[in-house]
């Protein structure tokens, strides 16, 4: 099975600008979560998708939004670029089956740095 | 709310020598992961644990999930400097949607 991938893999912007970045999860898992990555802050959980809806959500300002497709690949939307939106943005996919636990499954992440 | 803490938070080896990176929370947890990431680089999964006491090999790397299911430790035999990276451990998720919980990591430096 191919893994998760995401797109870009780079990207710079400026301050107000708005970056969407895109994540398709392992074939078969429906449930995404969407990580933000400094190294002052380390892992930090944004939100999660399951079956087109936001399950879960982190301690973010509402710039930070996504979505999820019935394909389930999601997008994730950053508006009104700050200076500290400068991390890597890391995209994981679990299966989400019945019963018992779950793990996730990362892919390569979208270097985002705001000028 | 449950919490992960690890320890060391940095770790500077010869290649060779053993290492042991720890995992622990006042939390039981459902299961625990270990994941190893590199520089710019999404993290790896190396291994889940389940059931307390738990002990699993990859190579030269041991996986011990504690008794109460609250820790885990990851213990690196004659480490190389491939093994260079951070490792993090992550718990709490479910089918049910609870969400996981990283620890902040260990940085280690394996110096040839």
């Amino acid at each position: 099975k191919a893994g998760v991938t995401q797109t870009p893999r780079y990207l710079i912007k400026t301050r107000g600008q708005q970056v969407t970045l895109s994540c398709s999860p392992i074939s078969g898992h429906r449930s995404v979560s969407w990580y933000q990555q400094t190294p002052g802050q380390g892992l930090q959980f944004l939100f999660e998708y399951f079956s087109e809806t936001q399950r879960n959500k982190g301690n973010f300002p509402g710039r930070f939004s996504g979505r999820q497709f019935s394909n389930s690949r999601s997008e994730m939307n950053v508006s009104t670029l700050e200076l500290g939106d400068s991390a890597l943005y890391l995209c994981a996919s679990s299966f989400n089956g019945a019963g018992g636990y779950n793990e996730q499954f990362f892919g390569p992440g979208t270097r985002l740095t705001v000028l | 709310t449950q919490l992960l803490e690890q320890s060391p938070q940095f770790l500077s080896i010869q290649e060779g020598e053993n290492l042991t990176v720890y995992c622990n929370s006042s939390s039981v947890f459902s299961s625990l992961q270990w994941y190893r990431q590199e520089p710019g680089e999404g993290p790896v999964l190396l291994v889940t644990v389940v059931t307390g006491g738990e002990v699993k090999k990859l190579k030269r790397l041991t996986f011990q999930f504690g008794d109460a299911r609250k820790d885990s430790s990851l213990h690196i035999t004659a480490a190389q400097p491939g093994d260079t990276g951070l490792y993090l451990c992550a718990g709490g998720g479910d089918n049910y949607g609870q969400n996981f919980v990283f620890g902040p990591g260990t940085r280690l430096s394996v110096l040839p």
